[in-house]
């Protein structure tokens, strides 16, 4: 399996622009995870899914955020107007839960620069 | 305050030496996780633990519940070993979310 896929890698945009992040799951895992790192606040769970629906979105910041699991291949993590402040490394990451043994697998990152 | 707070913040260890990385929580959970974070960026699962102590190569973490502490030892330390480590803990209350620590900056010299 190739892991979990992001794209695009790096996006630079300016501040009010639309921001769409992609992300492909590993191929049977049942829950999807969105991240956010910054140098300020460490790495933050933005919200997760299971079975493609979300079950806590908590850790969204605000209504510019967010996030559709349309099937379970694919998830998508809109900021709809962006703003300087979410410049950050976005992950995606994925997991099945089978009993005990649910380690989480994570994407490569996506370094979102907002100016 | 952070609820997962790890020590120390930074480390610098020769090659050979024996490395520890602590990590205290302070809410109930239903396990914890190590992940390492390469100067590149990219994250990997160490270790998941509920209890005890597991061990993977020159990598051990253990967990103590009662006293809500966990530790990762690196043994023979080595400079590919050099990376940001990082704890997390699963929330008993809510299966998909995971509290982070800051991260432990590691760097092993030759």
């Amino acid at each position: 399996d190739a892991g979990v896929i992001q794209s695009p890698r790096h996006e630079v945009t300016e501040m009010g622009q639309e921001v769409t992040l992609r992300c492909k799951p590993i191929s049977g895992h049942d829950y999807l995870f969105w991240y956010r790192q910054t140098m300020m606040r460490g790495l933050e769970l933005l919200i997760y899914f299971n079975n493609n629906v979300p079950i806590d979105d908590s850790g969204m910041p605000e209504d510019r955020f967010s996030a559709k699991m349309p099937n379970a291949s694919f998830s998508t993590l809109k900021i709809q107007p962006s703003e300087p402040r979410d410049s950050a490394v976005y992950f995606c990451a994925s997991s099945l839960r089978q009993g005990e043994n649910n380690e989480q697998f994570f994407g490569p990152g996506t370094r979102l620069t907002v100016l | 305050k952070n609820e997962v707070e790890q020590s120390p913040q930074n480390l610098t260890a020769q090659e050979g030496e024996f490395i520890t990385i602590n990590c205290s929580y302070s809410v109930g959970i239903s396990a914890l996780h190590w992940l390492q974070q390469h100067p590149g960026g990219g994250i990997v699962s160490l270790f998941m633990l509920s209890s005890g102590k597991k061990k993977h190569g020159r990598l051990i973490a253990t967990i103590n519940i009662q006293e809500k502490h966990s530790s990762l030892h690196i043994t023979a330390s080595h400079p590919r070993d050099s990376a940001v480590y990082i704890c997390a803990v699963r929330s008993v209350n809510s299966w998909g979310k995971l509290q982070f620590g800051a991260g432990t900056q590691v760097v092993v010299t030759p």
